[in-house]
């Protein structure tokens, strides 16, 4: 079993709808989650970080943190075609540990 | 803030070859990684550095790799000799503290593209 788990897709939403994007973990002990998004040829960008659960917002993005059932996922409300990216999840097993293992990534098509 | 650099950008060499890959953190930053990208595999962790000390090598796939950061604004990975199955894109990283509240995550160089023929 991967460490972290992502269907690879591709995704396509339409533009204007809600993307949601999933990731699996498998360390229980896990402690702060990552959110990246990639672009063709680019390198990864940090767009949102969850430790606690429930959700947290930020702009049109939401993370989901479910520690009980060890997922994490993003939602992307209002979709525009510049959200099409591969979306990479990183999971930080414990601190004092600084290092992140990702998952594969699922890349994301919004549909004009 | 320039943010993380690398270079080169594009390096294509032969196989057997010696290839030098270089990186500046953030300036601040105590941390510092090296990761591989490929379509197969993903980002693949190859090593850390924490306050110029390597951490965790364990990602290190032989010992054709080698990984230095003789000071704080400068690390270096190292391939000798290369293959074809190295080809890849390698992105440094440099990062605070990520845990005990300090979620800042890490900061990506632009990459360096290796092409190992």
């Amino acid at each position: 079993q991967k460490e972290v788990e992502q269907n690879s897709g591709p995704l396509s939403v339409p533009e204007g709808a809600i993307a949601s994007l999933n990731c699996t973990y498998s360390d229980r002990g896990s402690q702060s989650f990552f959110w990246y998004r990639q672009y063709s040829g680019k390198s990864p960008e940090l767009i949102m970080f969850i430790y606690s659960n429930g959700d947290k917002e930020d702009g049109r993005f939401t993370a989901q943190l479910n520690k009980a059932s060890q997922y994490v996922s993003l939602l992307i409300r209002d979709s525009q075609p510049s959200d099409s990216a591969t979306y990479l999840c990183a999971v930080l097993s414990n601190f004092g540990n600084e290092k992140l293992t990702f998952g594969t990534g699922t890349r994301l098509t919004i549909i004009p | 803030d320039a943010g993380v650099i690398q270079s080169p950008r594009h390096e294509v060499t032969e196989m057997g070859q010696e290839v030098t890959l270089r990186c500046k953190p953030i300036s601040g930053h105590d941390y510092l990684f090296w990761y591989r990208q490929t379509m197969m595999r993903g980002l693949e962790l190859l090593i850390y550095f924490n306050n110029n000390v390597p951490i965790d090598d364990s990602g290190m796939p032989e010992d054709r790799f080698s990984a230095k950061m003789p000071n704080a604004s400068f690390s270096t990975l190292k391939i000798q000799p290369s293959e074809p199955r190295d080809s890849a894109v390698y992105f440094c990283a440099s990062s605070s503290a990520l845990g005990q509240g300090g979620n800042y995550g890490y900061t990506f160089g632009s990459g360096t593209r290796l092409t190992v023929v």
